[in-house]
């Protein structure tokens, strides 16, 4: 049972470049999110999916773009990558059922822009 | 609105010493609150979470933390520190809907051998 998987591991862009982090989940669960950490500031929710074809914005969306075209895979688009974009993405699903059902973490893609 | 506050970004603790990890909450709502642990280069693992069936919460690796309503606190401990728990720990608060999971900013537990 892999979890929840990220890929790439680790990316290098230039300004201006774009890029598509995949997270793929295999435990059936409706909600997907995807977070960014960045030291002293925790991690902060850029977008997120309650279900399959369904996104929303979370608390720092500007700059990225998401899709699920299927239930076990969230995707985060950068359509022009900037400096301030460099952090550690974390993708995570939960279950459905219920407010106290754990979030499940990918192990991350650390993106660097220069 | 819901918050976290976690108080202290780095702890350092000896090893055998005791753990605590401060987690203050702020909701509207009953919450409902958790602990994850970060291990590098990882992503983040539940610890323990509170569900309201009882105000002291057992976790792994030998962890526990104490729901206080009148302190509005979660407070982190485990008895005797191990060199494998050093790491980032953090707080979590959901009140409620599917996306309102609230981090705090975490903190990073040194053991000193």
């Amino acid at each position: 049972n892999a979890g929840v998987t990220q890929t790439p591991k680790f990316r290098v862009l230039k300004t201006g470049q774009s890029m598509t982090l995949l997270c793929a989940q295999d435990m059936n669960h409706e909600y997907m999110y995807w977070y960014r950490q960045d030291p002293g500031m925790g991690l902060r929710l850029i977008h997120y999916s309650v279900g399959e074809g369904t996104t929303a914005k979370g608390e720092v969306p500007d700059g990225y773009n998401v899709s699920r075209l299927k239930k076990q895979n969230f995707l985060l688009g950068l359509e022009s990558a900037a400096p301030s974009q460099t952090s550690v993405y974390f993708c995570a699903s939960r279950a459905r059922q219920g407010n106290n059902s754990p979030l499940h973490f990918g192990n991350g893609t650390r993106l660097t822009v220069t | 609105a819901q918050s976290v506050t976690q108080l202290g970004s780095h702890v350092s603790v000896s090893e055998g010493a005791l753990v605590l990890l401060r987690c203050n909450y702020s909701s509207s709502v009953p919450p409902y609150l958790f602990w994850y642990v970060q291990y590098p280069n990882q992503g983040l693992q539940l610890l323990l979470k509170y569900t309201s069936a009882a105000t002291l919460v057992k976790g792994i690796n030998g962890f526990e933390a104490e729901f206080k309503k009148s302190e509005t606190s979660f407070h982190l401990t485990k008895p005797s520190a191990h060199m494998s728990d050093a790491a980032e720990y953090f707080c979590a608060v959901n009140s409620g809907g599917y996306q309102k999971v609230t981090f705090g900013t975490g903190t990073k537990l040194q053991v000193i051998p």
